[in-house]
């Protein structure tokens, strides 16, 4: 069974500060890393992918992935309240195109 | 503008009242799959297609039903709707690609159904 944990939070960070959230998986097969952003009642949008090892930093979000301890994370630098949301993370495995997701971490970015 | 759309967005019914919630993208995508979303329980697939006349469950099948005549479109039929599928639905498409490459997938804006 290929398993996406998230912790599902809320995880709260004052406006300014770095939010980080992680996720780890269960399928050393899985080849693609995505981080999908979902505001309340609305569709998730995929805002970073990632698939070799080490760091992918687009803006303000930075993706870290690490492969031999089956972990990937997201980091958000100078966190904004339009950034509260929950963020879904999903692997794919290699030959696969399914996806398969995490239950989200929720984030509150406080003023 | 490159988009899935569902119809309806919401939609209140009683139980056994058959319903097709439609899925249409304009992206030509090969995949295209349905999930149910529901408070802690994240997203679930309940079935994909990875092209036209091909079919397949995900992880909450029962209930559902599917079909795939045309590459563009991918409703989903609950044929006896009970309450325990009242939910927040989302149709996807994404393109196929083969090793690592990305493989992004487009999500509707969701339909939210209730069953009574």
């Amino acid at each position: 069974q290929k398993e996406v944990e998230q912790n599902s939070g809320p995880l709260s960070v004052p406006e300014g500060a770095i939010a980080s959230l992680n996720c780890t998986y269960s399928d050393r097969g899985s080849q693609s890393f995505f981080w999908y952003r979902q505001y309340s009642g609305k569709s998730p949008e995929l805002i970073m992918f990632i698939y070799s090892n080490g760091d992918k930093e687009d803006g303000r979000f930075t993706a870290q992935l690490n492969k031999a301890s089956q972990y990937v994370s997201l980091l958000i630098r100078d966190s904004q309240p339009s950034d509260s949301a929950t963020y879904l993370c999903a692997a794919r495995s290699g030959g696969s195109y399914i996806p398969t997701f995490g239950r989200g971490t929720s984030l509150i970015v406080h003023p | 503008e490159a988009q899935v759309t569902q119809n309806p967005r919401y939609l209140i019914t009683v139980t056994g009242k058959k319903l097709t919630v439609t899925c249409s993208q304009n992206m030509n995508h090969e995949y295209m799959s349905w999930y149910r979303q529901d408070p802690g329980l994240g997203l679930r697939q309940i079935y994909y297609s990875m092209n036209v006349e091909v079919t397949d469950k995900g992880d909450v099948p029962e209930g559902y039903k599917v079909s795939r005549k045309e590459k563009r479109n991918f409703p989903l039929i609950l044929e006896s709707p009970s309450p325990n599928q009242t939910s927040l639905y989302f149709c996807a498409s994404s393109p196929f690609y083969s090793g690592t490459s990305t493989y992004e997938q487009y999500f509707g804006p969701g339909t939210r159904l209730t069953v009574t």
